[in-house]
């Protein structure tokens, strides 16, 4: 069955850190891959996706993430956190003949210390 | 441009009582999709409309969930009789109608999702 795994459910980081978050998918084919931020009270926003080409995707607030199809991943990445980057965060895959319904994984939440 | 519009944010009833959730999406998506995510589990797809009509519903966990979107608009989702395991966050997103050249609906139609509804069945 397809599958999303994001193993963190729970990451702390320093302001001014660094960020990497898991995400795993199990799909036979390259899927579509998302990322979606929920903040607390607010709807899950799309931060960056992928269909094809560069796999490396830049995306809003300065967020990236790099599909690599050995591994079946797409690791989310922030160079340096900020506070207002407290949230959950949702990987998430659609397939081309699935009518574009999404398979997420649990979701990570992120806590920022100052 | 207003987005993906959910009520009620929070709803708490009684098992075996009935409760409607609406979900009103982003003007001139024709694409409506229902997810639910109970506590501690990930977000899990329950079905998806094209305009009025049921796309697919394989996610719909049993009889006593409803969907309706009459007129293609505004979507209900009722739960007739809710049950203790069906509390948690019901989300709501909608995309354009985009299709490929052979008909079917692209995962690349970005959905728009709504804060949700919390429901909790006591």
């Amino acid at each position: 069955a397809q599958s999303v795994t994001q193993p963190d459910i729970h990451i702390t980081v320093s302001e001014g850190a660094s960020l990497e978050l898991r995400c795993n998918y199990s799909y036979g084919a390259t899927p579509y891959l998302f990322w979606y931020v929920q903040s607390p009270g607010q709807g899950l926003q799309l931060l960056l996706k992928y269909f094809s080409g560069d796999t490396l995707v830049q995306g809003i607030k300065g967020f990236e993430a790099e599909f690599k199809r050995s591994q079946s991943s797409f690791n989310l990445r922030k160079p340096s956190v900020h506070w207002s980057d407290a949230a959950e965060y949702f990987c998430a895959v659609g397939f081309y003949n699935q009518g574009g319904k999404l398979i997420f994984g649990q979701g990570t939440e992120l806590s920022v210390k100052p | 441009e207003a987005g993906v519009t959910q009520f009620p944010s929070h709803s708490v009833i009684e098992k075996g009582q009935t409760v409607t959730l609406r979900c009103d999406p982003i003007s001139g998506h024709d694409n409506l999709y229902w997810y639910r995510r109970v506590m501690g589990k990930e977000i899990k797809f329950l079905l998806h409309f094209v305009k009025e009509s049921k796309q697919d519903e394989s996610g719909m966990p049993n009889n006593r969930f409803l969907a309706e979107r009459t007129g293609g608009t505004y979507s209900t989702l009722k739960v007739q009789p809710a049950e203790l395991e069906d509390s948690g966050v019901y989300f709501c997103a909608s995309s354009q109608d985009r299709t490929s050249g052979r008909g079917l609906i692209l995962a690349k139609n970005i959905q728009y999702f709504g804060a949700g509804t919390r429901l909790s069945v006591l």
